[in-house]
């Protein structure tokens, strides 16, 4: 069965810490996608891997920043959090078989 | 730029009734997806159409999907309250690439 896993479904984090976001998937995909869900606006691509240590920006880059060492991990960073990054971020894998959703991390920045 | 439209946004039916959702998209595409999004909930994959003509039924739910067109449809039987969400079609271009999402069917079914 497919699984994506984020590694926190609830995170309350402060303004200007480091947030790291987690996602691992066990299918051997190589590619490897981070999307945030803001009421009024969609689901927006942030970044996106093709393969180990590739990244490319999707449509709202800054702010972010992401890390694949690992085939199976892809993690989003923030480097300074701020309280509009507050939002509901999702990673998904995929390949030729479909695309995948993790169960999402519900961010708050205060 | 790759576009993507549903309608409607709302929805608010009967249970028992029919109803259809449509999407649109703007360029040709290699599969298209529709998603199902319970409240604070991640998306759960309902179907993966890849040719045209293509239709998947599981349940009271239906796609289908006319490439020529390019429009896609999910088709609700006899709805029940449990198919209360949001629904979302998101087209990928080319395998294994970036999903472009429609805006979001929110569907409430009332007793």
């Amino acid at each position: 069965d497919v699984k994506v896993t984020q590694s926190s479904r609830y995170l309350v984090k402060r303004t200007g810490e480091k947030v790291f976001l987690e996602c691992v998937q066990d299918m051997d995909h190589e590619n490897m996608f981070w999307y945030r869900q803001d009421p009024g606006l969609g689901l927006r691509l942030i970044y996106f891997s093709y393969d180990v240590k590739m990244k490319e920006k999707g449509d709202i880059p800054e702010g972010y920043s992401v890390s694949r060492e690992k085939k199976e991990r892809f993690s989003l960073i923030l480097e300074s959090a701020s309280t509009n990054q507050t939002s509901m971020y999702l990673c998904a894998s995929s390949l030729s078989s479909g695309t995948y959703f993790g169960a999402g991390t519900r961010l708050s920045v205060l | 730029e790759l576009k993507v439209e549903q309608n409607p946004l709302f929805l608010s039916m009967q249970e028992g009734k029919n109803y259809t959702i449509y999407c649109n998209y703007s360029t040709t595409s290699d599969r298209l997806y529709w998603y199902r999004q319970d409240p604070g909930k991640s998306l759960e994959s309902l179907f993966v159409l890849l040719s045209n003509g293509a239709v998947k039924q599981e349940g009271r739910l239906m796609a289908s999907l006319d490439t020529k067109a390019r429009l896609s449809t999910l088709h609700i039987t006899a709805a029940v309250h449990d198919l209360s969400a949001t629904y979302f079609c998101a087209v990928e271009e080319t395998s294994g690439s970036r999903l472009t999402f429609g805006e979001g069917t929110q569907l409430t079914v009332n007793p």
